[in-house]
């Protein structure tokens, strides 16, 4: 079946620095790929997304790419602060109901 | 501000008692949503709802049931709980206007099933 897999289930940076997620995906028929991320004690909430039809987006800090033909797509937070320090999910979809995530990854920012 | 409430924080229930899981959205939303969430394994689809007294299977409904009899209620039904259920129980929300539409999510149940 459908599948996404998410590198690295644990990433710890230094503050300032800066920090790259990355997934994989199986099903070619994808385009859209939301990243989700969770608070501790909360639910995921919506960061950023990309369609197929563009291979970057940033929005301040946070910046996605997709690599279409390698099925590839990564999370870029620059300058990482304390309250980036969270659980990060990518996602594939198609367009319909059913959304698959990652297994996540846990980042710590240390002050 | 958008919200996604869901009834329990936490819920300690026995094996094969029936447990009812709430979820409330104040966003007039047509779309929602179950997924679990279980380490190493992110979210997974139980079932979701794309209308009022709609719903089709996700992919891990086998234990579950759902009902939306109103457009801003959907539960969750374990039938008989059973161990391998206790889990995170993630409620969403979605508007139909696209599929592309962002999914709010409620806060979580966390279900310990002894």
């Amino acid at each position: 079946g459908e599948n996404v897999e998410q590198h690295p289930s644990t990433l710890s940076v230094q503050e300032g620095d800066s920090a790259v997620i990355k997934c994989t995906y199986s099903d070619s028929a994808s385009n859209y790929f939301p990243w989700y991320k969770q608070e501790l004690g909360k639910g995921p909430q919506l960061i950023i997304d990309i369609r197929s039809n563009v291979g970057e987006k940033k929005d301040q800090r946070i910046a996605v790419t997709l690599n279409k033909t390698a099925k590839h797509f990564s999370l870029h937070i620059t300058e990482t602060q304390p309250e980036d320090s969270a659980v990060y999910f990518c996602a594939a979809g198609t367009g319909g109901f059913k959304t698959i995530f990652g297994a996540g990854t846990r980042l710590f920012v240390k002050a | 501000d958008v919200k996604v409430t869901q009834s329990s924080r936490y819920l300690v229930k026995r094996t094969g008692e029936k447990v009812f899981l709430e979820c409330v959205q104040d966003m007039d939303h047509e779309n929602m949503f179950w997924y679990r969430q279980d380490p190493g394994l992110g979210l997974r689809l139980i079932y979701f709802s794309y209308d009022v007294k709609m719903k089709e299977k996700g992919d891990i409904p086998e234990g579950y049931s759902v009902s939306r009899e109103k457009k801003e209620r959907f539960s969750l039904i374990l039938e008989s709980a059973s161990t391998n259920q206790t889990s995170m129980y993630l409620c969403a929300s979605r508007s139909a206007g696209s599929t592309y539409n962002e999914q709010f999510f409620g806060p979580g149940t966390r279900l310990t099933v002894l």
